[in-house]
C-alpha cells in the first residue's frame, strides 16, 4: 500500500516554544491530508482538513492560529502547534488521500503518528 | 457526535468469536474500520459503502446496516495477533471529514 511519513515520532518541547510536524505521502500525490488528534485511552478527533494550494479547514472548538496547518506541496502538509502548553500534549496523526484515485471513498493512508509531550 | 462502540472492552480467548457493534445517531453513508495497536497509528481494515453489505475476509468481517445506522465487526477464531483497539469511522461520504467511534479494546490471551 501507499505510504505515509510522519515526522518527528517524538517530541519533547518546553511550554511556549512552538513544534512542526511534518507529514509526507512518499509514493503518491495527495490534495487532501487530515489531521487528528488522540488523548491517551480516547478516540481519534479530526482536527482539520488540509488542501493543498488553499486554506485548511479547521473543525469547530479547533484554534486556527494555535494549529497552523500548511500544505504547500502535493506530498508535504506541515502542522505547527504554537505557543504550545501541557494540555497540548497528545498524540497527533495525519492521513492522506491518493489524489489519483479519484471519489469520495478512497482509502485513507495514515503517517507513523507524533507523540508529543510539552514540559 | 461520535459513534458509539460496545462493548467498551472485551477479552477472548484465542479461537473464541467476537462481534464489535459502532451505532450512529446521524444517517451513515459509509463505514470504516480501523484497529490500531498502543502507540501506533490505526491501521485501515475495510470500508463498507452500501447499506446491507458485507464485506471482509473469512475471519474479519463486517456488516452495515444503513436503516438502523449501525455496522457490526465479526472476529472469527481470534488469534493474539487480532489484540489491538479497534474503530469504526463514519462520514457523509467516504473518507471526507471522518468520525471516529469511542473505540473497542480487545484482548486476546492464550
Amino acid at each position: 500500500g501507499a505510504v505515509v511519513s510522519q515526522h518527528p515520532s517524538r517530541v519533547i518541547c518546553k511550554s511556549g516554544t512552538s513544534v512542526k510536524i511534518e507529514c509526507r505521502s512518499l509514493d503518491f500525490q495527495a490534495t487532501t491530508m487530515f489531521w487528528y488528534r488522540q488523548f491517551p485511552k480516547q478516540s481519534l478527533m479530526l482536527m482539520a482538513t488540509s488542501n493543498e494550494g488553499s486554506k485548511a479547514t479547521y473543525e469547530q472548538g479547533v484554534e486556527k492560529d494555535k494549529f497552523l496547518i500548511n500544505h504547500a506541496s502535493l506530498t508535504l502538509s506541515t502542522l505547527t502547534v504554537t505557543s504550545a502548553h501541557p494540555e497540548d500534549s497528545s498524540f497527533y496523526i495525519c492521513s492522506a488521500i491518493d489524489s489519483t484515485k479519484g471519489g469520495m471513498n478512497t482509502e485513507a493512508f495514515f503517517g507513523q503518528g507524533t507523540r508529543l509531550t510539552v514540559v | 457526535q461520535q459513534p458509539v462502540q460496545s462493548p467498551q472492552a472485551v477479552i477472548l480467548r484465542e479461537g473464541e468469536d467476537a462481534v464489535i457493534n459502532c451505532s450512529s445517531s446521524k444517517a451513515l453513508y459509509s463505514v470504516h474500520w480501523y484497529r490500531q495497536k498502543h502507540g501506533e497509528a490505526p491501521v485501515f481494515l475495510m470500508i463498507l459503502l452500501k447499506g446491507g453489505e458485507q464485506k471482509g475476509h473469512e475471519k474479519i468481517s463486517a456488516s452495515f446496516n444503513e436503516k438502523k445506522q449501525q455496522s457490526s465487526l465479526y472476529l472469527t477464531a481470534s488469534q493474539l495477533s487480532y489484540s489491538g483497539t479497534y474503530f469504526c469511522g463514519t462520514g457523509p461520504g467516504g473518507y471526507q471529514k471522518v468520525t471516529f467511534g469511542t473505540g473497542t479494546k480487545l484482548q486476546v490471551i492464550p
